[in-house]
Protein backbone atom coordinates (compact mmCIF):
# COMPACT_ATOMS: atom_id res chain seq x y z
CA UNK A 1 0.00 0.00 0.00
CA UNK A 2 0.77 3.81 -0.75
CA UNK A 3 1.95 6.13 2.22
CA UNK A 4 3.02 9.37 2.28
CA UNK A 5 5.19 10.66 5.12
CA UNK A 6 5.54 14.77 6.76
CA UNK A 7 7.86 14.67 8.75
CA UNK A 8 7.73 18.11 9.68
CA UNK A 9 4.93 18.94 12.08
CA UNK A 10 5.59 22.60 12.33
CA UNK A 11 7.42 24.94 10.54
CA UNK A 12 8.11 28.52 10.78
CA UNK A 13 9.46 31.16 8.76
CA UNK A 14 10.12 35.00 8.17
CA UNK A 15 8.00 37.17 6.20
CA UNK A 16 9.98 37.31 2.58
CA UNK A 17 11.83 34.21 3.26
CA UNK A 18 12.10 30.79 1.93
CA UNK A 19 10.61 27.64 3.36
CA UNK A 20 10.83 24.15 2.49
CA UNK A 21 8.65 21.33 3.30
CA UNK A 22 9.23 17.80 3.20
CA UNK A 23 7.52 15.22 2.27
CA UNK A 24 8.55 11.50 1.67
CA UNK A 25 6.27 8.81 0.12
CA UNK A 26 6.32 4.55 -0.66
CA UNK A 27 4.72 3.05 -3.80
CA UNK A 28 6.13 -0.06 -6.16
CA UNK A 29 4.20 2.05 -8.97
CA UNK A 30 5.71 3.73 -11.99
CA UNK A 31 3.45 6.42 -12.95
CA UNK A 32 1.92 8.32 -10.60
CA UNK A 33 0.68 12.07 -9.18
CA UNK A 34 2.15 14.00 -6.44
CA UNK A 35 -0.12 16.71 -4.93
CA UNK A 36 0.52 19.82 -2.41
CA UNK A 37 -2.67 21.32 -0.76
CA UNK A 38 -3.11 23.91 1.28
CA UNK A 39 -5.57 24.37 4.32
CA UNK A 40 -6.04 27.63 5.62
CA UNK A 41 -8.26 28.19 8.95
CA UNK A 42 -11.07 28.85 6.91
CA UNK A 43 -10.37 24.90 6.56
CA UNK A 44 -11.07 24.72 2.54
CA UNK A 45 -8.64 22.51 1.02
CA UNK A 46 -6.86 24.67 -2.00
CA UNK A 47 -4.71 22.90 -4.58
CA UNK A 48 -1.08 24.48 -4.62
CA UNK A 49 1.47 22.71 -7.25
CA UNK A 50 1.15 19.34 -8.83
CA UNK A 51 3.45 17.21 -10.33
CA UNK A 52 3.57 14.02 -12.63
CA UNK A 53 5.86 11.45 -12.15
CA UNK A 54 6.80 11.09 -15.55
CA UNK A 55 7.99 14.70 -15.91
CA UNK A 56 11.59 14.98 -14.85
CA UNK A 57 11.09 18.93 -14.22
CA UNK A 58 10.41 20.10 -11.09
CA UNK A 59 6.79 21.62 -11.73
CA UNK A 60 6.81 25.85 -10.41
CA UNK A 61 3.67 28.09 -9.58
CA UNK A 62 4.30 31.17 -9.05
CA UNK A 63 6.11 31.56 -5.45
CA UNK A 64 5.44 27.69 -5.51
CA UNK A 65 7.48 25.02 -6.80
CA UNK A 66 8.83 21.28 -5.92
CA UNK A 67 11.56 19.48 -5.60
CA UNK A 68 10.77 15.71 -7.43
CA UNK A 69 13.11 13.25 -6.76
CA UNK A 70 11.66 9.70 -7.77
CA UNK A 71 14.01 7.58 -7.09
CA UNK A 72 14.44 8.61 -3.80
CA UNK A 73 10.57 9.24 -3.53
CA UNK A 74 11.25 12.62 -2.47
CA UNK A 75 8.58 15.43 -2.83
CA UNK A 76 9.50 18.81 -1.20
CA UNK A 77 7.73 22.08 -1.50
CA UNK A 78 9.32 25.31 -1.87
CA UNK A 79 7.92 29.01 -1.20
CA UNK A 80 10.03 31.80 -1.80
CA UNK A 81 8.99 35.21 -0.86
CA UNK A 82 6.53 33.99 2.15
CA UNK A 83 3.53 35.83 2.90
CA UNK A 84 1.05 36.34 5.73
CA UNK A 85 -1.35 34.36 3.91
CA UNK A 86 0.84 31.47 3.33
CA UNK A 87 -0.03 30.63 6.95
CA UNK A 88 -1.72 27.32 6.50
CA UNK A 89 -1.51 23.67 7.04
CA UNK A 90 0.15 21.62 3.82
CA UNK A 91 -0.80 18.50 3.11
CA UNK A 92 1.63 16.57 0.59
CA UNK A 93 -0.66 13.75 -1.31
CA UNK A 94 -0.12 11.17 -3.55
CA UNK A 95 -2.65 9.21 -6.17
CA UNK A 96 -2.02 6.24 -8.53
CA UNK A 97 -2.41 6.90 -12.37
CA UNK A 98 -4.58 3.44 -11.98
CA UNK A 99 -6.89 4.75 -9.10
CA UNK A 100 -8.76 8.54 -8.36
CA UNK A 101 -8.24 8.63 -4.48
CA UNK A 102 -5.55 11.06 -2.70
CA UNK A 103 -3.34 9.87 0.08
CA UNK A 104 -2.44 12.08 2.07
CA UNK A 105 0.69 12.62 4.82
CA UNK A 106 -0.41 14.34 8.07
CA UNK A 107 0.65 17.73 7.03
CA UNK A 108 2.49 20.37 8.28
CA UNK A 109 1.63 23.73 9.70
CA UNK A 110 3.02 26.36 8.69
CA UNK A 111 3.40 30.19 10.49
CA UNK A 112 5.17 32.93 8.70
CA UNK A 113 6.28 35.96 11.18
CA UNK A 114 6.38 39.30 10.44
CA UNK B 1 -13.97 29.71 -4.11
CA UNK B 2 -13.60 25.71 -5.26
CA UNK B 3 -17.04 25.54 -7.24
CA UNK B 4 -17.85 22.78 -4.69
CA UNK B 5 -20.64 23.26 -2.36
CA UNK B 6 -21.05 21.46 0.92
CA UNK B 7 -24.10 22.15 3.15
CA UNK B 8 -24.73 22.11 6.36
CA UNK B 9 -21.13 24.24 6.92
CA UNK B 10 -21.66 22.79 11.12
CA UNK B 11 -23.84 20.08 12.13
CA UNK B 12 -24.21 19.16 16.39
CA UNK B 13 -26.02 15.87 17.07
CA UNK B 14 -25.93 12.91 19.60
CA UNK B 15 -25.04 9.64 19.92
CA UNK B 16 -27.06 7.19 17.72
CA UNK B 17 -28.47 9.69 15.27
CA UNK B 18 -28.56 9.52 11.64
CA UNK B 19 -27.22 12.82 9.69
CA UNK B 20 -27.22 13.66 5.93
CA UNK B 21 -24.56 15.63 4.43
CA UNK B 22 -25.03 17.15 0.64
CA UNK B 23 -22.45 18.38 -1.67
CA UNK B 24 -22.91 19.56 -5.22
CA UNK B 25 -19.70 19.38 -7.66
CA UNK B 26 -18.65 21.70 -10.00
CA UNK B 27 -20.47 22.56 -13.05
CA UNK B 28 -19.69 19.42 -15.48
CA UNK B 29 -17.93 16.94 -12.82
CA UNK B 30 -18.98 13.55 -12.73
CA UNK B 31 -16.64 12.01 -10.17
CA UNK B 32 -17.44 13.18 -6.56
CA UNK B 33 -15.49 12.13 -3.46
CA UNK B 34 -15.85 12.06 -0.13
CA UNK B 35 -13.35 12.45 2.44
CA UNK B 36 -13.12 12.27 6.29
CA UNK B 37 -10.66 14.35 8.20
CA UNK B 38 -10.27 13.74 12.07
CA UNK B 39 -7.24 14.49 14.49
CA UNK B 40 -6.64 10.91 15.04
CA UNK B 41 -7.01 9.70 11.71
CA UNK B 42 -5.82 12.27 9.55
CA UNK B 43 -7.48 12.84 5.87
CA UNK B 44 -9.28 9.74 4.83
CA UNK B 45 -10.85 8.68 1.48
CA UNK B 46 -14.24 7.52 2.29
CA UNK B 47 -15.82 6.81 -1.13
CA UNK B 48 -15.77 7.90 -5.25
CA UNK B 49 -19.38 8.11 -7.22
CA UNK B 50 -18.86 8.79 -10.79
CA UNK B 51 -21.57 9.68 -12.82
CA UNK B 52 -24.68 8.19 -10.39
CA UNK B 53 -22.44 4.41 -9.80
CA UNK B 54 -20.02 3.67 -7.26
CA UNK B 55 -16.64 3.78 -8.29
CA UNK B 56 -14.15 3.34 -5.40
CA UNK B 57 -14.31 2.48 -1.67
CA UNK B 58 -12.27 3.60 1.00
CA UNK B 59 -12.13 2.99 4.85
CA UNK B 60 -15.88 3.68 5.15
CA UNK B 61 -17.77 2.29 7.69
CA UNK B 62 -20.66 -0.12 7.12
CA UNK B 63 -22.63 2.84 9.02
CA UNK B 64 -21.68 5.07 6.42
CA UNK B 65 -23.22 5.26 3.08
CA UNK B 66 -23.69 7.37 0.02
CA UNK B 67 -25.62 8.14 -3.27
CA UNK B 68 -24.97 10.01 -6.56
CA UNK B 69 -27.98 11.68 -7.86
CA UNK B 70 -28.82 12.08 -11.31
CA UNK B 71 -28.12 15.88 -11.23
CA UNK B 72 -24.51 14.56 -10.06
CA UNK B 73 -25.38 16.14 -6.08
CA UNK B 74 -24.09 13.21 -3.37
CA UNK B 75 -25.09 12.86 -0.22
CA UNK B 76 -23.01 11.21 2.74
CA UNK B 77 -25.69 9.43 5.28
CA UNK B 78 -24.12 8.64 8.56
CA UNK B 79 -25.87 6.67 10.92
CA UNK B 80 -25.75 5.08 14.71
CA UNK B 81 -23.35 7.99 14.90
CA UNK B 82 -20.89 8.05 17.82
CA UNK B 83 -18.53 10.37 19.35
CA UNK B 84 -15.85 8.68 16.97
CA UNK B 85 -17.13 9.87 13.98
CA UNK B 86 -17.10 14.02 15.30
CA UNK B 87 -14.51 14.92 11.98
CA UNK B 88 -14.95 17.68 9.36
CA UNK B 89 -15.67 15.59 6.15
CA UNK B 90 -14.91 16.91 2.67
CA UNK B 91 -16.62 16.41 -0.45
CA UNK B 92 -14.29 16.95 -3.71
CA UNK B 93 -15.08 16.57 -7.64
CA UNK B 94 -13.71 16.23 -10.80
CA UNK B 95 -14.12 16.16 -14.27
CA UNK B 96 -12.63 12.28 -14.16
CA UNK B 97 -10.75 12.21 -17.60
CA UNK B 98 -9.72 8.65 -16.34
CA UNK B 99 -7.20 8.51 -14.01
CA UNK B 100 -4.94 10.94 -16.35
CA UNK B 101 -3.09 13.99 -14.93
CA UNK B 102 -6.22 16.06 -15.92
CA UNK B 103 -8.20 14.48 -13.17
CA UNK B 104 -7.86 16.79 -10.27
CA UNK B 105 -9.55 16.95 -7.22
CA UNK B 106 -11.14 20.39 -6.21
CA UNK B 107 -12.67 20.53 -2.28
CA UNK B 108 -15.29 21.79 -1.05
CA UNK B 109 -15.43 23.44 2.47
CA UNK B 110 -16.56 20.68 4.33
CA UNK B 111 -18.91 19.66 7.19
CA UNK B 112 -18.19 20.11 10.52
CA UNK B 113 -19.70 17.22 12.67
CA UNK B 114 -19.87 17.12 16.56
CA UNK B 115 -21.40 14.05 18.48
CA UNK B 116 -22.37 14.87 21.72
Amino acid sequence: AQTVTQSQPEMSVQEAETVTLSCTYDTSESDYYLFWYKQPPSRQMILVIRQEAYKQQNATENRFSVNFQKAAKSFSLKISDSQLGDAAMYFCAYRSARTDKLIFGTGTRLQVFP
Amino acid sequence: DSGVTQTPKHLITATGQRVTLRCSPRSGDLSVYWYQQSLDQGLQFLIQYYNGEERAKGNILERFSAQQFPDLHSELNLSSLELGDSALYFCASSVDEGSGPKNIQYFGAGTRLSVL
